[in-house]
């Protein structure tokens, strides 16, 4: 089965950091995505992890623990456009397989 | 920067009717998606699409959807009869090749009264 966990919500302050979990068991592992989506949009790619360890891009990092079957979206000096659901998925195999995804993580930005 | 692009945003339709929601796909992508969203919920598969033809499709994807790339530059999503709880987002995804992200359009929102 699939089972992709995230908490439902979670608030934090502008300027400050934020960390995002993201636990999973899949019938098979060949990279994890996160992904933004502001409400009534689509979901935008922000990042991929297929090996374990910290990928960093800009404000956004994310790690990835195969072992432990988790990840987490690191956000830092956040901005009130950050105001959003990060979504974190996971392609069980490779090739052209679809993405499951868990059922997001909403973050409000308060100033 | 290109994109996928997606029409119409919104189509209301009534129950029973078929309905065909049209994605452009960015130009030199080989694989293509579709998701559905309920309102409120997890984004869904519903069935990827490589060489003209069905790769996989999820339970969703009962005899009453079908896809087809009809040109070489639209792929579209096609429900025959449609039912109240296939209101939902659909969402087009498209990317350059396995191993890679798949970038989404901005959704059809599909209303069934």
């Amino acid at each position: 089965g699939q089972n992709i966990d995230q908490p439902t919500e979670m608030t934090a302050t502008e300027g400050a950091i934020v960390q995002i979990n993201c636990t999973y068991q899949t019938s098979g592992f060949n990279g994890l995505f996160w992904y933004q989506q502001h409400a009534g949009e689509a979901p935008t790619f922000l990042s991929y992890n297929v090996l374990d360890g910290l990928e960093e891009k800009g404000r956004f990092s994310s790690f990835l623990s195969r072992s432990k079957g988790y990840s987490y979206l690191l956000l830092k000096e956040l901005q009130m456009k950050d105001s959003a659901s990060y979504l974190c998925a996971v392609r069980e195999l490779a090739g052209n397989t679809p993405l499951v995804f868990g059922k997001g993580t909403r973050l409000s930005v308060i100033a | 920067e290109p994109e996928v692009t997606q029409t119409p945003s919104h189509q209301v339709t009534q129950m029973g009717q078929e309905v065909i929601l049209r994605c452009v796909p960015i130009s030199n992508h080989l694989y293509f998606y579709w998701y559905r969203q309920i309102l409120g919920q997890k984004v869904e598969f519903l069935v990827s699409f490589y060489n003209n033809e069905i790769s996989e499709k999820s339970e969703i994807f009962d005899d009453q959807f079908s896809v087809e790339r009809p040109d070489g530059s639209n792929f579209t999503l096609k429900i025959r009869s449609t039912k109240l709880e296939d209101s939902a987002m659909y969402f087009c995804a498209s990317s350059a090749g396995t191993g890679y992200e798949q970038y989404f359009g901005p959704g059809t929102r599909l209303t069934v009264t």
